[in-house]
């Protein structure tokens, strides 16, 4: 199994542009997690999803879009960047709710400028 | 609502060194306490975890114990070697969270470096 994989790894980005940023999982998990890390602020979540085609918000979602057309697949994107949106994003699976682990990618490191 | 508070870093040791690194919460239910590393450049790795009070979670040398009487979930290691060095978070899952779908809560992350 890979695991968690996203791509790209970095991305430099001009203000306003849009992008999306992939993230895919082989080992059939229902749930799956957005997060950003900022410098010394942890991880926020941004949106997750409970299985194919729902998605709800976490705390941080202004500025992103999700969606989740299959169980392997989480991509999320940036309409318009901001430079409030330079960080490290993390993509994150779990089996169901009967397990309590997750799983995290290698993340997307995003500079806005 | 949930939160995760963790020991300021960061935190710099010798080589074979104790390291406590306190990590205390606050949840609304019965949460399930967990330790990630992160190594520099990478994701983060779940180290150990606990599901009830009582349980200690161990893995790599690193042992942390889920009191429930003072809400505290402690990391600890006996001997650091300098392949340690990274940040470690404190994180929580709270299943009475309501529609938060079992989110993980995460503190701060403190930053280990052990020197040779």
């Amino acid at each position: 199994n890979a695991g968690v994989t996203q791509t790209p790894k970095f991305r430099i980005l001009k203000i306003g542009q849009s992008m999306t940023l992939q993230c895919a999982q082989d080992m059939n998990h229902n749930y799956m997690y957005w997060y950003r890390q900022d410098p010394g602020m942890g991880l926020k979540l941004i949106y997750y999803s409970v299985g194919a085609g729902i998605t709800d918000k976490g705390e941080v979602p202004n500025g992103y879009n999700v969606s989740r057309s299959t169980t392997e697949d989480f991509p999320l994107r940036l309409e318009l960047a901001a430079p409030s949106q330079t960080s490290v994003y993390f993509c994150a699976s779990r089996k169901d709710r009967f397990y309590n682990e997750q799983f995290f990618g290698p993340g997307t490191r995003l500079t806005v400028l | 609502g949930n939160s995760v508070t963790q020991m300021e870093g960061p935190v710099t040791l010798s080589e074979e060194a104790f390291l406590t690194i306190n990590c205390t919460y606050t949840a609304t239910g019965y949460p399930s306490l967990f330790w990630y590393v992160q190594y520099p450049g990478e994701g983060l790795q779940l180290l150990l975890k606990a599901t009830k009070a009582d349980d200690k979670g161990s893995n790599k040398g690193f042992e942390a114990t889920y009191r429930k009487e003072t809400t505290s979930f402690h990391l600890e290691k006996g001997s650091v070697q300098v392949s340690d060095s990274a940040v470690y978070f404190c994180a929580l899952s709270d299943p009475d969270s309501g529609g938060s779908n079992y989110k993980l809560t995460f503190g701060k992350g403190t930053l280990l470096t052990v020197n040779p």
